[in-house]
C-alpha cells in the first residue's frame, strides 16, 4: 500500500535552514507528481509546492517562493523540501502528499503523517 | 491566486443529521474542486474529487456537487466518526489553494 514518511523536522533558529525528506513506497514514485502542504498550529491547510514526476516543473505558493525549494530523487523514491531563511510563520506540520491526476482533474490522494518544524531562538 | 471561502466556519450537529458545507471560489474553477476530512492529530484524507466523485473507500453518505464557483459537501446522516474539520481545495490553477476549513462538532 502507499506509504509516505516525512522526516527532518525539528527546532531551527530564525534565519536558519532545514531540509525535509519524504520517503515514498507502495506506488510508482517516478511517475507521480508530489506536493508539500503545511499546517500551522491550530490553523488550516496551506499548499506550499508541487513538483512534476520528472522534476521538470515546480510550482510554489507566493508566500514561500524564493525561500523554499522542492526537489526529488526518483532513484531513492524520495521527495525533499529545502527551507532557507526560515521565519516564525514557517512553524508548522509539513505534510508530503501524492498527486493523482486524470481526466477528472488533480487531487492529493495520499498523505504522510507530517513532520513538525518549529522556528524558535 | 484563487481564493476559496467556506461556510460556515463551524457547525454543531447531532448524529443522524444531514449537514451541508459550502465552498465558494473567487473565480470559475470548472469542476476542479476537492474535499478533504481531517481529524485532530491526523493527516487529511481525500473524500471527494472533481466536485462530485467519491474517493474509493469513502462511505456513500458523503457527496459533493457544484461547478464553476459554488460547491457543496453533504453528509447525509452524520456518524460519530464524521466529527472533524473539512477543507475544500482547488486544482484549477497551478497554484493550489485550500478553503479555511469547516469544523463539524457534536451538538
Amino acid at each position: 500500500q502507499v506509504h509516505l514518511v516525512e522526516s527532518g523536522g525539528g527546532v531551527v533558529r530564525p534565519g536558519g535552514s532545514l531540509r525535509l525528506s519524504c520517503a515514498a513506497s507502495g506506488f510508482s514514485f517516478s511517475t507521480s507528481g508530489m506536493h508539500w502542504v503545511r499546517q500551522a498550529p491550530g490553523k488550516g491547510l496551506e499548499w506550499m509546492a508541487f513538483i512534476r514526476f520528472d522534476g521538470s516543473r515546480k510550482y510554489y505558493a507566493d508566500s514561500v517562493r524564493g525561500r523554499l525549494t522542492i526537489s526529488r530523487d526518483n532513484s531513492k523514491n524520495t521527495l525533499y523540501l529545502q527551507m532557507n531563511s526560515v521565519m516564525g510563520e514557517d512553524t508548522a506540520v509539513y505534510y508530503c502528499a501524492k498527486d493523482e491526476n486524470d481526466i477528472s482533474g488533480y487531487r492529493l490522494d495520499y498523505w504522510g503523517q507530517g513532520t513538525l518544524v518549529t522556528v524558535s531562538s | 491566486d484563487i481564493q476559496l471561502t467556506q461556510s460556515p466556519s463551524s457547525l454543531s450537529a447531532s448524529v443522524g443529521d444531514s449537514v451541508t458545507i459550502t465552498c465558494r471560489a473567487s473565480q470559475s474553477i470548472s469542476h476542479y474542486l476537492n474535499w478533504y476530512q481531517q481529524k485532530p492529530g491526523e493527516a487529511p484524507k481525500l473524500l471527494i474529487y472533481s466536485a462530485s466523485s467519491l474517493q474509493g473507500g469513502v462511505p456513500s453518505r458523503f457527496s459533493g456537487s457544484g461547478s464553476e464557483t459554488d460547491f457543496t459537501l453533504t453528509i447525509s446522516s452524520l456518524q460519530p466518526e464524521d466529527f472533524a474539520t473539512y477543507y475544500c481545495q482547488q486544482s484549477y490553477s497551478s497554484l493550489w489553494t485550500f478553503g479555511q476549513g469547516t469544523k463539524v462538532e457534536i451538538k
